[in-house]
């Protein structure tokens, strides 16, 4: 059973940078088969898919057009755990922000997006 | 900039069926784009129910099938219970990026 777990301020400032962490049971942020993904959700936005990171003999990331600018998503073997990075927030960027793995497997060609985290709400205000 | 569409709400009696449609902006969804559904209810995060065009998690209630329809990705409910009532969300896959569609919100009365 995959347990995602996170972490991180519930309030950040104008201009500043919303930092998440989202610690893995159960799999391994290094899965060859697993992305972690980060998620956020807004009334104005609905769900909204920000990037993700994975390990497929090297370190990829996948991010979103409308943060790609500002994002940064990092894995961290020895804590078997995932980071989000959002630079320069501003209002817009209150949400509720959600990590959760995508799994692919190969000899059936099935792609799920199964597990989520708990939901962090960050609030963006001075 | 890639749009995925959904019914904003429907209504369902309970014990009805009910089928939620998922469209893209770019053509005909098929299974490459992975469709995967979610169902939400208020103030918990979205609950998995069927991946890659019909397949069902182990915690999936049978009621639920999914299945692709004219071109689009379709969630059914059949036998629809009073606790299904919730947000439902689909969620394809454009090669490296994920979409998500904007919600319906199905009323059981």
């Amino acid at each position: 059973q995959v347990q995602l777990l996170q972490s991180g301020s519930g309030l950040v400032k104008p201009s500043q940078t919303l930092s998440l962490t989202c610690a893995i049971s159960g799999d391994s942020v290094s899965s060859n088969s697993a992305a972690w993904n980060w998620i956020r959700q807004s009334p104005s936005r609905g769900l909204e898919w920000l990037g993700r990171t994975y390990y497929r003999s090297q370190w990829y990331n996948d991010y979103a057009v409308s943060v790609k600018s500002r994002i940064t998503i990092n894995p961290d073997t020895s804590k078997n755990q995932f980071s989000l990075q959002l630079n320069s927030v501003t209002p817009e960027d209150t949400a509720v922000y959600y990590c959760a793995r995508d799994f692919y497997t190969k000899n059936s060609g099935w792609y799920t997006v199964d597990y989520w985290g708990q939901g962090t709400l960050v609030t963006v205000s001075s | 900039q890639t749009v995925v569409t959904q019914e904003p709400s429907l209504t369902v009696s309970p014990g009805g069926t009910v089928t939620l449609t998922c469209a893209s902006s770019t053509g005909a969804v098929t299974s490459v784009f992975y469709p995967n559904w979610f169902q939400q209810k208020p103030g918990q995060a979205p609950r998995a129910l069927i991946y890659s065009t019909s397949n069902k998690h182990s915690w999936t209630p049978a009621r639920f099938s999914g299945s692709l329809l004219g071109g689009k990705a379709a969630l059914t409910l059949s036998g629809v219970q009073p606790e299904d009532e919730a947000e439902y969300y689909c969620l394809l896959y454009f090669g490296g990026a994920w979409v998500f569609g904007g919600g319906t919100k199905l009323t059981v009365l």
